[in-house]
């Protein structure tokens, strides 16, 4: 059963324009949520973070999304660039000693043509 | 700053035999974590060290499974005896921190056949 859902394995978007990357969660017990990005035959990179206290995090092109109510996240990216182009995870994690571990969702695949 | 490494990058063995990971962390990270990815699905957790100590294991699969972390430094992750369905690719990742972000190697692609 899984607690973190990226129902879009891929996202194609043209250069410049926005990126909207989308994850849903199930367990209430999440407050700190992930955005990882992973070009292949590497590990994932840590992008951007935002807690639940919060409902919008911005860092330079990337932005991160919080709707608690809906229990959904988003990763905004803007404007995109080819170099971009990779699998985004999202993930989150608990304050329980049970939820500390990061969830990660199944990832989309981001591609920016130029 | 030495990121975090993992060796081997990939290993191909035959269902029963074992294979040992090992992975480096950032010095002085005290958090150590093991992922495994399989069949390009969701990365998950298989557990989690404080130093030496396993803070976590809730992830981890099965008894084929044995995670070491002596003296606190770097990790090892033995699947004995191995079995297909083992196949995948384990990341290894460490932390300064209990929660939160942490920085991952690039992983060991394991292939069982």
């Amino acid at each position: 059963d899984q607690q973190v859902k990226q129902n879009s394995p891929s996202l194609s978007v043209q250069e410049g324009r926005i990126s909207i990357l989308n994850c849903d969660y199930t367990n209430s017990m999440f407050d700190y949520f992930l955005w990882y990005k992973k070009y292949p035959a590497e590990g994932p990179t840590f992008l951007i973070s935002i807690s639940s206290i919060k409902d919008k995090n911005e860092d330079g092109r990337f932005t991160v999304f919080l709707n608690k109510s809906a229990k959904h996240l988003s990763l905004h990216i803007v404007p995109s660039q080819p170099g971009d182009s990779a699998v985004y995870f999202c993930a989150a994690s608990g304050s329980a000693s049970s939820a500390r571990q990061l969830t990660f969702g199944s990832g989309t695949q981001l591609t920016v043509l130029p | 700053e030495a990121g975090v490494t993992q060796f081997p990058s990939h290993s191909v063995i035959e269902k029963g035999q074992t294979v040992t990971l090992r992975c480096d962390p950032i010095s002085g990270h005290d958090n150590l974590y093991w992922y495994r990815r399989v069949m390009g699905k969701e990365i998950k957790f298989l557990l989690h060290f404080v130093k030496e100590s396993k803070q976590d294991e809730s992830g981890m699969p099965n008894n084929r499974f044995l995670a070491e972390r002596t003296g606190g430094t770097y990790s090892t992750l033995k699947v004995q005896p191995a079995e297909l369905e083992d196949s995948g690719v384990y990341f290894c990742a460490s932390s300064p921190r209990t929660r939160g972000d942490a920085f991952f190697g690039q992983g060991t692609r394991l292939t069982v056949v």
